[in-house]
């Protein structure tokens, strides 16, 4: 399986926007990118995912490198209520998820 | 509609005694799966299955069994609890791109 490395922890002030990075230097061209956040005490929920281009949609946006390699997940204006794990996995359809620990995103007040 | 839904929420067991975590859907979907989560990790795969009748082993199967009777239920039993199944159990499905997670079911095996 696929692997992805991201920082352990980030933090944000709330109402500013927030870049959460992913490492996948061995993607292959059928992997889809997708993020999935853990609020506390729930179960996974799914957040945006993207194969090529950028994606948007209510939630956040990804931005994929040209290379693919790595991606971001930008959350626009972060919210208290953004405060999760994020975890970055990678997706051939088919195939099961691999999660890792994720990065912890704090919101600050 | 209630998405994903698991029974029990909460658990405490002592070792060697045995449960079924009771997962059931009303999405339609397919392919069906259990996981578990150690206190600041990531989710590791116990079992999956794809359809009805049919179940595979995942990252970590030993201490487990599963049961996939129809489409709508997937059961996860610990025939003899140890102390190291002591984790939070999340139940999921997959339709299309998307995995629909449950609640979790907290159990501490004493």
């Amino acid at each position: 399986d696929a692997k992805t490395t991201q920082p352990n922890s980030m933090e944000s002030n709330e109402e500013e926007p927030v870049h959460l990075p992913c490492n996948h230097s061995t993607i292959s061209g059928t992997d889809y990118i997708h993020w999935y956040r853990q609020l506390p005490s729930q179960g996974p929920e799914y957040v945006i995912h993207g194969l090529t281009s950028n994606v948007n949609n209510r939630m956040a946006s990804l931005a994929i490198a040209e290379d693919r390699k790595s991606s971001t997940l930008i959350l626009h204006r972060a919210t208290l209520r953004d405060a999760a794990v994020y975890y970055c996995i990678l997706d051939n359809y088919g195939q099961n998820f691999v999660f890792g620990p994720g990065t912890r995103l704090s919101v600050l007040p | 509609n209630a998405g994903v839904t698991q029974t029990p929420k909460f658990q405490v067991l002592k070792t060697g005694q045995s449960m079924t975590l009771q997962c059931a859907q009303d999405m339609n979907h397919n392919s069906m799966y259990w996981y578990r989560q150690d206190p600041g990790m990531g989710l590791r795969l116990i079992y999956y299955s794809a359809s009805e009748g049919t179940t595979d082993k995942g990252e970590v199967p030993n201490g487990y069994n599963v049961s996939r009777l129809n489409k709508r239920e997937f059961s996860l039993r610990l025939e003899s609890a140890a102390p190291s199944q002591t984790s939070v159990y999340f139940c999921a499905l997959r339709g299309g791109n998307e995995q629909f997670f449950g609640p979790g079911t907290r159990l501490t095996v004493l």
